[in-house]
């Protein structure tokens, strides 16, 4: 069963505007949550992560909303570059609350393009 | 510092065969998880190390092991090779001391694995 879903599997923004990101999880004992950015062929890298206990993390251009009445965060790139331009994952553990060690549970991507 | 490292990169097997992946984690990483990436499922964890003991595993068949070193570099063996084999997999490392903000995992540039 799918716990983390993105339902968008691509978006496309112009350069200079906002792109926004979107992700549901069902499992309500997550309580770590992470966006990691990837290219073909490469694995994926770390962008930003958020705790259960904040609502809302900043990092330059990225910053991470999380909603845990509705299961839902989000990520907000502004201003969005052509750089961007890569398939965005969505990721939760459970570590602190389960103590039971790592297992990222991801979601299938969305494929950000942002065209100049 | 040196990021997670992977090898090989690249592998082309034939089904029935066995294959061993290496991965060596940041230093000072005691954590090592594995993950595998197709295009139907998405990333999927498979197992995670910590000190030397597998501390968590995902929903995958026997044929699938790990283990780690005293020195936190790890391998996963995949006996009797299916088609259904063949992808990408991804070794991350972190501290692995309680997740959180300051234990985030950080991807190697995997290994693509082919099996004929």
């Amino acid at each position: 069963d799918q716990q983390v879903k993105q339902n968008s599997p691509s978006l496309s923004v112009q350069e200079g505007r906002i792109s926004i990101l979107n992700c549901d999880y069902t499992n309500s004992m997550f309580d770590y949550f992470l966006w990691y950015k990837k290219y073909p062929a490469e694995g994926p890298t770390f962008l930003i992560s958020i705790s259960s206990i904040k609502d809302k993390n900043e990092d330059g251009r990225f910053t991470v909303f999380l909603n845990k009445s509705a299961k839902h965060l989000s990520l907000h790139i502004v201003p969005s570059q052509p750089g961007d331009s890569a398939v965005y994952f969505c990721a939760a553990s459970a570590f602190g609350a389960l103590n039971s060690g790592y297992a990222l549970n991801f979601g299938k991507g969305t494929s950000l393009l942002v065209t100049p | 510092k040196a990021g997670v490292t992977q090898t090989p990169r690249y592998l082309i097997k034939t089904r029935g065969q066995q294959v061993t992946l290496s991965c060596s984690p940041i230093s000072g990483h005691r954590s090592v998880s594995w993950y595998q990436q197709t295009p139907g499922q998405g990333l999927q964890f498979l197992f995670e190390y910590f000190s030397e003991t597998q501390r968590n595993k995902g929903n995958f068949p026997g044929r699938f092991s790990g283990r780690q070193f005293s020195n936190s570099r790890s391998e996963m063996n995949v006996s009797t090779l299916e088609l259904g084999d063949s992808a990408l997999y991804l070794c991350a490392s972190s501290l692995g001391i309680g997740g959180g903000s300051t234990d985030t995992q950080y991807f190697g540039p995997g290994t693509r694995l082919t099996v004929l």
